[in-house]
């Protein structure tokens, strides 16, 4: 089936420590997103990105990274210089055109030890 | 800028009853992208509907109905014979103008709906 993996499901973090969510797709979209859910909140864009090797600052990108060497994977990483990392984070991808609706994986949730 | 904005923080209904889900957005765009996603406890993100701001009919699909005002700005969700399995967070979305091709959305910061047997 088609649809987009994102793991762990769960992370824990130590302070002072990055750590990488991996998201992949394969269904051929070309554009991926990653936002951040606190709770009582909605949706906040951290980082996005509209092709390979190419991606933009959200809402909210200070503290955190991102690489697209590959069009299926879009890994967000949790540097420490993200303060309050403790979060829900939900990976989405858009195919060309967008035709249909932003596709959204199951999300990471993400604590601090 | 864009804005979403969900008054209703959480809404609870009896079983059966009728619910209405309001969404108010702000944009100084003609062209854009209305949503509305449902996320249950498990936590994905379930795409319920979207409408772009040409088209200003209602929609009805199930138990499931849309009502889109363009002149006051509302997007509203209402779900008629509620059921227990429709208790979720319900989030509206505006993305951005068309031209701009980046799809980005703005989220509000949703309604948590919670239907009581």
């Amino acid at each position: 089936d088609g649809g987009i993996t994102q793991s762990p499901k769960y992370l824990f973090r130590k302070e002072g420590q990055n750590v990488t969510l991996s998201c992949e797709q394969n269904l051929n979209h070309d554009a991926m997103y990653w936002y951040r859910q606190d709770p009582g909140q909605g949706l906040r864009l951290i980082y996005y990105s509209q092709i390979v090797n190419d991606f933009q600052k959200g809402d909210i990108a200070e503290g955190y990274s991102v690489s697209r060497e590959k069009k299926e994977s879009f890994p967000l990483t949790v540097t420490s210089a993200q303060k309050n990392p403790t979060a829900f984070y939900l990976c989405a991808s858009l195919g060309q055109g967008a035709t249909q609706p932003q596709h959204f994986g199951d999300g990471t949730r993400l604590s601090i030890l | 800028a864009q804005k979403v904005t969900q008054a209703q923080t959480e809404i609870s209904v009896v079983e059966k009853e009728d619910v209405t889900l309001d969404c108010v957005y702000e944009t100084r765009d003609t062209t854009y992208y209305l949503f509305w996603y449902k996320q249950p406890p498990s936590g994905e993100l379930v795409f319920l509907i979207r409408r772009n701001s040409f088209d200003e009919q209602n929609e009805i699909s199930g138990r499931y109905s849309w009502n889109f005002q363009k002149s006051t700005s509302s997007f509203n969700f209402t779900i008629t014979a509620s059921q227990v399995v429709d208790s979720a967070v319900y989030f509206c979305a505006l993305s951005d103008p068309l031209w701009a091709g980046s799809y980005q959305l703005t989220f509000g910061k949703g309604t948590k709906l919670s239907v009581i047997p």
